[in-house]
């Protein structure tokens, strides 16, 4: 069974739009760590987030937000007024326990296109 | 944030062949982790490369085909041997600091 879940393969907004992404995980652990990462077209892996099972505050970066419910397991990121540079495939991410040497579960990955 | 060079960045291989692709960190790490990324896919983790030990190799992957150096502990190789179409990918490392995993820029590898 896939670890991470990302359900939305392609979205298109028109730029200024809002945008959230998907991300539902499972995991038998109690502390796990998930995490955002953003792959623009020239292929590198951009860190976006990381946040820990202990900690469900929702955090807010300029336009981007996460939503980290436990209750659904769920780490959903928002992306406010979008533009066009925030076209990317992003990929949502689990570690479980705390070791850091975990292997890290990738989602299957959105792609994000924003029109101008 | 970890610097993380690889080479090289890109290149096309004959069927057949085999492919050394090096991966050097700015600073000391205890554990380097090889990915793959097929085409459209998402990442799929290879081995993990420990100083000083044979690499862990996850299901589906063998040391045969993708052998793994790791000679100290700022640098690693992954060699991709007899290479198939089917091998056309970016090969990712990877290194764990502070909880936080930082990815290499990527070698786009095409097998024609």
């Amino acid at each position: 069974a896939q670890k991470v879940t990302q359900a939305q393969t392609e979205i298109s907004v028109v730029e200024k739009e809002d945008v959230t992404l998907d991300c539902v995980y499972e995991t038998r652990d109690t502390t796990y760590y998930l995490f955002w990462y953003k792959q623009p077209p020239s292929g590198e892996l951009v860190f976006l987030i990381r946040r820990n099972s202990f900690d469900e505050q929702n955090e807010i970066s300029g336009r981007y937000s996460w939503n980290f419910q436990k209750s659904t397991s769920s780490f959903n990121f928002t992306i406010t007024a979008s533009q066009v540079v925030d076209s990317a495939v992003y990929f949502c991410a689990l570690i479980e326990g705390l070791n850091t040497g975990n292997q890290f579960y990738f989602g299957t990955g959105t792609s994000l296109t924003v029109i101008p | 944030s970890a610097v993380i060079s690889q080479k090289p960045s890109r290149d096309i291989c004959q069927r057949g062949t085999s492919l050394t692709i090096q991966c050097q960190v700015d600073s000391q790490v205890t554990m380097m982790f090889w990915y793959r990324q097929q085409p459209g896919q998402s990442l799929t983790l290879i081995a993990t490369a420990n100083q000083g030990s044979e690499a862990t190799y996850e299901s589906g992957f063998v040391i045969d085909k993708f052998p793994i150096s790791r000679p100290n502990l700022t640098f690693s190789t992954l060699t991709v041997s007899n290479m198939s179409p089917e091998d056309s990918s970016i090969y990712l490392c990877s290194v764990h600091r502070n909880y936080e995993q930082y990815f290499g820029p990527g070698t786009r590898l095409t097998v024609t």
